[in-house]
């Protein structure tokens, strides 16, 4: 199994919703990320985990909330957000923790719409 | 100044041309250099790691070189499903950093 899955792959919500986003991958990887990519603009990093433990936050509001529950398994979990927030929600994962050298992989996205 | 670098594009070239793709980048403690394909959409697929060596993956050549802080790609015989946005990533201490892409369209 070669792939990052996400899920859901679209998500509308309203602002004073909570919905999460989730994220799997079985390579055996142990460093997992979430951006953000707004359109015709590159990803943008906002949370790495290595390891199961957060260790980059690129300074992300907090109505974003990410949560590593095991290995294989990363969630974004969001509450009151504003209609700026729509974007693509990209989840990749590397092999081994983070690492300068370690390409990463991308799951397919998940397209959100805050209305 | 951005941290990569790329021609703004678009490219639109006909199939069978050579097109090369050309990407700074400003931070020399960058260790790790890669070029990703992103179709219309979807999400950013590796296409090749790039070393100061040089590496070639069939009809793709990348470059990389350390002291100008230069990374290249060139296509050869480029073919229609060559259409795409070709990213310039660099490896910062585990953060990729994206350079804002170079959209490639080829034409029959």
């Amino acid at each position: 199994d070669t792939e990052v899955t996400q899920t859901p792959k679209h998500l509308v919500m309203g602002m004073t919703n909570k919905k999460s986003l989730k994220c799997e991958q079985h390579m055996g990887h142990r460093a997992m990320y979430w951006y953000k990519q707004k359109a015709k603009k590159p990803p943008e990093l906002m949370f790495v985990y290595s390891y199961e433990k957060l260790s980059i936050n690129e300074s992300v509001p907090s109505r974003f909330s990410p949560e590593c529950p095991n290995s294989s398994l990363l969630n974004l979990h969001l509450h009151a957000l504003q209609p700026e927030d729509s974007a693509l929600y990209l989840c990749a994962s590397s092999q081994g923790g983070v690492s300068s050298y370690n390409e990463q992989f991308f799951g397919p996205g998940t397209r959100l719409t805050v209305l | 100044r951005k941290e990569v670098e790329q021609d703004p594009g678009p490219f639109n070239v006909p199939e069978g041309a050579t097109v090369a793709f050309n990407c700074t980048y400003s931070n020399s403690a960058s260790q790790s250099f890669f070029w990703y394909r992103q179709d219309c959409r979807k999400e950013p697929k590796l296409l090749m790691s790039v070393y100061s060596s040089g590496n070639e993956d069939g009809r793709f050549t990348a470059q990389l070189n350390r002291a100008s802080q230069y990374i290249s790609l060139l296509i050869r015989d480029s073919k229609l499903s060559d259409s795409a946005t070709y990213l310039c990533v660099v490896n910062i201490g585990g953060k990729l950093i994206f350079g804002q892409g170079t959209e490639l369209s080829v034409k029959p």
